[in-house]
């Protein structure tokens, strides 16, 4: 199993460009988020979605869009990038179990915006 | 709201000390669930452990043990005799939203195992 894949691994953008984010599991697994993680704050949740169709905004979601046309992929897109985004991006998915979900996590995108 | 605090910025300690890293939590909520995930050099995070509110009791893995004690909204992990592929960053989180999972992290502790 590949578990959850992020393309790209590294990218520069220019202030005001836009670009997409990828993010594909094939676990089959209904919930999908992306968190961004900066120095000395953790992990903050940016979108996340529960199904097809279905997305929502976490704690950070301004300059970011999500959609979730199938179970496997879940693109995160930047508009109009601004140096405020510079982070390292991850996505991670989870089945929809009772209880608290185990997530799988993504091996990181570090996007520079200059 | 949710809140994860991991005051420990950065640890080092001798290979085959015990260390613990601590996790201290604020919710309101009376079920929730904590969790610590690793994070090594290579970037991805790594579940170690997942504990509802309703479950006080210790739980051991190997060389690795967690104590949950909600009289002080703790959830400590302790390393005993700790090796260099324990070095990482260690973030605790809590969750309170079942099924549309919103982890709040914690903002990490870097362990650093000296050889």
């Amino acid at each position: 199993n590949a578990g959850v894949t992020q393309t790209p691994k590294f990218q520069v953008l220019k202030t005001g460009q836009s670009m997409t984010l990828q993010c594909a599991q094939d676990m089959n697994h209904e919930y999908m988020s992306w968190y961004r993680q900066d120095p000395g704050m953790g992990l903050r949740l940016i979108h996340y979605s529960v199904g097809a169709g279905i997305t929502d905004q976490g704690e950070v979601p301004n300059g970011y869009n999500v959609s979730r046309s199938t179970t496997e992929d879940f693109p995160l897109r930047l508009l109009s990038a601004a140096p405020s985004q510079t982070s390292v991006y991850f996505c991670a998915s989870s089945p929809l179990e009772s209880g608290a979900n185990v997530l799988t996590f993504g091996a990181g995108s570090r996007l520079t915006v200059l | 709201a949710q809140k994860v605090t991991q005051a420990q910025t950065e640890i080092s300690v001798v290979e085959k000390e015990d260390v613990t890293l601590d996790c201290v939590y604020e919710t309101r909520d009376t079920t929730y669930y904590l969790f610590w995930y690793k994070q090594p050099p290579s970037g991805e995070l790594v579940f170690l452990i997942r504990r509802n509110s309703f479950d006080e009791q210790n739980e051991i893995s190997g060389r690795y043990s967690w104590n949950f004690q909600k009289s002080t909204s703790s959830f400590n992990f302790t390393i005993t005799a700790s090796q260099v592929v324990d070095s990482a960053v260690y973030f605790c989180a809590l969750s309170v939203n079942f099924g549309n999972e919103k982890l709040t992290f914690g903002t990490g502790t870097r362990l650093t195992i000296i050889p």
